[in-house]
């Protein structure tokens, strides 16, 4: 079993739908890091997080410590938030986890 | 701000031959950090560097060599190039640890190696 699991690994969604990627760890974290990955290939951080919840913009990121569990939402989605979302989680020194990735694909 | 920039950003070699990687960051960062990416793995680190001066290994650090002499160059050897290392190569600065710090990456650049 994967140490950092993200679902689904892949989703289409039509435009304006609510959107919500999964990441679910099994190790104890200091952080987890959502990052976004484009089809041109950048990549691109989105959030930090060690508690609770943040919000930029359409984009928000929830983690559950106790249940070892974190979301990234996105709402009103449009077709240039189409790309690869990667879970990341914290563990020892400089060590850093990385999840799969889902892929996006939202629908004009 | 030009942020993260590496060069060049596509390149072919032949098996054996020899190229440098050069990354750059003008956020005054410590932290940089060399990545590799292939087609359904995740982000592999290569080598990193905590400052000026300073090198270490990471996940798959055999094959190449990094170098570190000014705090905005992080510098990505491959000695004698081999097929295995066809990949995507990506660079990222942080200004402290990357496990507590956002981090910043460069394009990438594609490497094939014949």
């Amino acid at each position: 079993k994967n140490e950092v699991e993200q679902s689904p690994q892949n989703l289409t969604a039509q435009e304006g739908e609510f959107i919500t990627i999964n990441c679910s760890y099994s190790v104890g974290i200091s952080a987890l890091h959502w990052l976004q990955q484009h089809p041109g290939g950048g990549i691109v951080s989105l959030f930090m997080l060690s508690s609770g919840k943040k919000k930029h913009g359409r984009l928000i990121a929830t983690i559950n410590i106790q249940e070892k569990h974190s979301s990234l939402h996105i709402t009103a989605s449009h077709p240039r938030d189409s790309a690869v979302y990667i879970c990341a989680v914290s563990g020892s020194n400089y060590q850093l986890i990385w999840g799969a990735g889902t892929k996006l694909i939202i629908k004009p | 701000n030009a942020g993260v920039t590496q060069t060049p950003k596509f390149r072919v070699l032949k098996t054996g031959q020899s190229m440098t990687l050069l990354c750059a960051q003008d956020m005054n960062h410590e932290y940089m950090y060399w990545y590799r990416q292939d087609p359904g793995m995740g982000l592999r680190l290569i080598h990193y560097s905590v400052g000026e001066g300073t090198t270490a290994k990471g996940e798959v650090p055999d094959g190449y060599n990094v170098s570190r002499l000014k705090k905005q160059n992080f510098l990505l050897g491959l000695e004698s190039a081999a097929p295995s290392q066809t990949s995507v190569y990506f660079c990222a600065s942080s200004y402290r640890d990357r496990a507590y710090n956002e981090q910043f990456f460069g394009p990438g650049t594609r490497l094939t190696v014949l």
